[in-house]
C-alpha cells in the first residue's frame, strides 16, 4: 500500500539554525499538507500546497517557513531560524485531491530545537 | 471556525475490554478521518468516513452526519490499542485543511 513517508524520523537543532524536514508524498497526489503538534497539544495545520504553489496556510506559518517541492517527489518545509517554541512533531500529509478526499499522513519528524 | 470535540478525554481498560469514543463537531461536514497517534507519535489513517459505517478488524467507526457525530468502537482491546484517537473535519470555508479534536486517549492494561 502506498504510503507517505518523511525524513528524519527526528532533528535535533540549535536555535537559530535552519532545517529542512523531507517528505514523500503519495505519487499520484496532488495536494500536499504540513502539520505540527506541540507536545501535548492538537495537531495544528500549518499549510496547503497545490500546482506548486501555496494553497492556504495559518497564522503559524509566518516569514520564518516555506515550503517547496524541489523536484516530481519530494515536498519540504524548511524553517529559517529556529526557535525554542518550534519544537514538535511535524507531519506531511497527500491527498488527490481537497474536499472530501482523504489526507493520508507521514509518520512524523520529531524537531528538537535546543 | 468548526468545532471539533472528542469524549471522553481519557480512558482506561483492561485488556480485551470494548470501548466507544465520541467525536461531536458543530457544523456540516462532508469528510471525516479518525486518526490513531501511537505512543512514538506516529499518527496512522483508521478511517475516512464522511457518512456510515466501516469496519476494519476490530475496530469500526460510524459517521451520523446529520446529527454531527461520528463513534469509533474498539472491540476486545489489546496494549497495542494505546495511544490517542484523533477525529479531523474540513475547516470551515476551507478547502484544504482539516481540524483536528483535542484527542481520546487509551491506555489498556494487561
Amino acid at each position: 500500500e502506498p504510503e507517505v513517508t518523511q525524513t528524519p524520523s527526528h532533528q535535533v537543532t540549535q536555535m537559530g539554525q535552519e532545517v529542512i524536514l523531507r517528505c514523500v508524498p503519495i505519487s499520484n497526489h496532488l495536494y500536499f499538507y504540513w502539520y505540527r503538534q506541540i507536545l501535548g497539544q492538537k495537531v495544528e495545520f500549518l499549510v496547503s500546497f497545490y500546482n506548486n504553489e501555496i494553497s492556504e496556510k495559518s497564522e503559524i506559518f509566518d516569514d520564518q517557513f516555506s515550503v517547496e517541492r524541489p523536484d516530481g517527489s519530494n515536498f519540504t518545509l524548511k524553517i529559517r531560524s529556529t526557535k525554542l517554541e518550534d519544537s514538535a512533531m511535524y507531519f506531511c500529509a497527500s491527498s488527490e485531491a481537497l474536499e472530501a478526499y482523504e489526507q493520508y499522513f507521514g509518520p512524523g519528524t520529531r524537531l528538537t530545537v535546543t | 471556525g468548526i468545532q471539533v470535540e472528542q469524549s471522553p478525554p481519557d480512558l482506561i481498560l483492561q485488556e480485551g475490554a470494548n470501548s466507544t469514543l465520541r467525536c461531536n463537531f458543530s457544523d456540516s461536514v462532508n469528510n471525516l478521518q479518525w486518526f490513531h497517534q501511537n505512543p512514538w507519535g506516529q499518527l496512522i489513517n483508521l478511517f475516512y468516513i464522511p457518512s456510515g459505517t466501516k469496519q476494519n478488524g476490530r475496530l469500526s467507526a460510524t459517521t451520523v452526519a446529520t446529527e454531527r457525530y461520528s463513534l469509533l468502537y474498539i472491540s476486545s482491546s489489546q496494549t497495542t490499542d494505546s495511544g490517542v484517537y484523533f477525529c479531523a473535519v474540513p475547516g470551515y470555508s476551507s478547502a484544504s485543511k482539516i481540524i483536528f479534536g483535542s484527542g481520546t486517549r487509551l491506555s489498556i492494561r494487561p
